[in-house]
């Protein structure tokens, strides 16, 4: 167990459709990171949010945005879903230098289905 | 941009013997951590070793370990003692000194047979 949280765990829905994925990172970890891993994409990043604020953009779409909190945990929306959103989606943690240095641990993911 | 290479899809290797996978990037970068990761079956991204750029010494924990050969960027991971419970998705990744992001190779499926 690495000590970082994701909920859900499993998630189906439509396309056109709106989801939140909630994610609490280790405690005392001030860096929260998302990854999408897709089986035609592999696993790409996302975004990183540290201490409330964004500090990398990866390959995320418009349709996509996230936000982490005063108690820092951070989530994910994803918006007009479509059919290759499909994904496991991979919060990570790290103890919280702004450069991603620090060893990011996973979190167990979040498998989104779009019927 | 860093890019991570896997030229190995799929290995597999009896139980209680060695294997080497495999890992070359590309980076202009001087300063950087590379990374091991397993995912079994369960899909949970779990690290396995560490190593920093700058250190000359190969990283070991327990019984993985890595040939790290940064004049050529290669970055290998070596089992020991081979058991069933590493049957797993293994991924090489990289950060550089300045980065935020992990980036990772395809991927290596490992299958230890009994």
């Amino acid at each position: 167990d690495s000590g970082v949280t994701q909920t859900p765990k499993h998630l189906i829905t439509a396309t056109g459709q709106r989801v939140t994925l909630r994610c609490s990172p280790r405690s005392g970890d001030l860096s929260v990171y998302w990854y999408q891993q897709s089986l035609d994409q592999g696993l790409q990043f996302l975004i990183q949010y540290y201490n409330g604020e964004e500090r990398a953009k990866g390959n995320i779409l418009e349709r996509f945005s996230a936000q982490q909190f005063p108690d820092l945990h951070s989530e994910l929306n994803l918006s007009s879903l479509e059919l290759g959103d499909s994904a496991l989606y991979f919060c990570a943690s790290s103890v919280g230098r702004p450069q991603g240095t620090d060893t990011q641990y996973f979190g167990p993911g979040t498998r989104l289905t779009v019927l | 941009a860093q890019t991570v290479t896997q030229s190995q899809p799929e290995m597999s290797v009896q139980e209680a013997e060695t294997v080497t996978l495999s890992c070359t990037y590309d980076t202009s970068e001087n300063n950087y951590y590379l990374f091991w990761y397993k995912q079994p079956p369960s899909r949970q991204m779990i690290l396995v070793i560490r190593q920093e750029a700058y250190k000359q010494q190969n990283a070991t924990e327990n019984r993985f370990s890595v040939n790290f050969q940064k004049a050529a960027k290669s970055f290998s991971l070596k089992i020991s003692d081979s058991q069933l419970g590493d049957t797993a998705m293994y991924f090489c990744a990289f950060i550089s000194n300045a980065g935020n992001m992990l980036t990772f190779g395809g991927g290596t499926r490992l299958m230890v047979k009994p």
